[in-house]
């Protein structure tokens, strides 16, 4: 069974730019989740979604926004990007939602220059 | 702040001895989820322990929580160098809307 999917691995853009990054859950996992984890720190919970609705979402400003695809997979954007969002973004999956273990994808490193 | 604290932030041992690792948080759960994050890389799910149970065991990984006092910990037996690797805790708070929070993790270097 595939686990869960990061595109790209690497992303390098400069500030004011916008990152696309995606992700596809497990087969048969509904909830897709969005981490942020800059250099040294803990993760810090971005964005949730489950059955195509954004569930709840993180104390970031409204430039990250993201979707869930009828597939299931999911897309994070992060618009007018700044140096310190600079981070690794991980994606999880949940078979069902909220509370259940968390399946994580390797993670895409953005880095804003 | 964070909702999951874990204690000690880094931890060096040699092989063979136990690490032990603790997490503690704020508000009432529904759960609580170690995690192991090697490199930098996706974090990979260890052992989940609800709110009604005080002690589980996976292999070498034995988790107590203690909902009185808010904290739960981690113990790996026997460690390895393999086991080298930052270890988080995740809470599922109660109150419906899940929002997981994870600690900033402890650093676990083990050496051969």
């Amino acid at each position: 069974e595939a686990g869960v999917t990061q595109s790209p691995t690497h992303l390098i853009k400069t500030r004011g730019q916008q990152a696309t990054l995606r992700c596809s859950p497990i087969s048969g996992h509904t909830s897709v989740y969005w981490y942020q984890q800059a250099l040294g720190l803990g993760l810090q919970f971005l964005l949730w979604y489950d059955e195509g609705e954004e569930r709840n979402r993180g104390n970031f400003p409204p430039r990250f926004s993201g979707r869930q695809f009828p597939n299931y997979s999911s897309e994070l954007n992060v618009n007018a990007l700044e140096l310190e969002d600079s981070a690794l973004y991980l994606c999880a999956s949940s078979y069902a939602s909220g509370g259940n273990e968390q399946f994580f994808g390797p993670g895409t490193r953005l880095t804003v220059l | 702040s964070q909702q999951g604290e874990e204690d000690p932030q880094a931890l060096s041992i040699q092989e063979g001895e136990n690490a032990t690792m603790n997490c503690s948080y704020k508000t009432s759960i529904n759960n609580l989820q170690w995690y192991r994050q090697n490199s930098g890389r996706g974090l990979v799910h260890l052992i989940l322990i609800r709110s009604n149970e005080r002690e589980k065991h996976s292999g070498r990984l034995r988790v107590t929580l203690d909902t009185s006092k808010k904290s739960s910990s981690l113990l790996i037996t026997a460690s390895r160098a393999a086991d080298t690797a930052s270890y988080f805790c995740a809470t599922d708070p109660t109150g419906g809307s899940y929002i997981p929070t994870f600690g900033r993790g402890t650093s676990l270097i083990v050496h051969p």
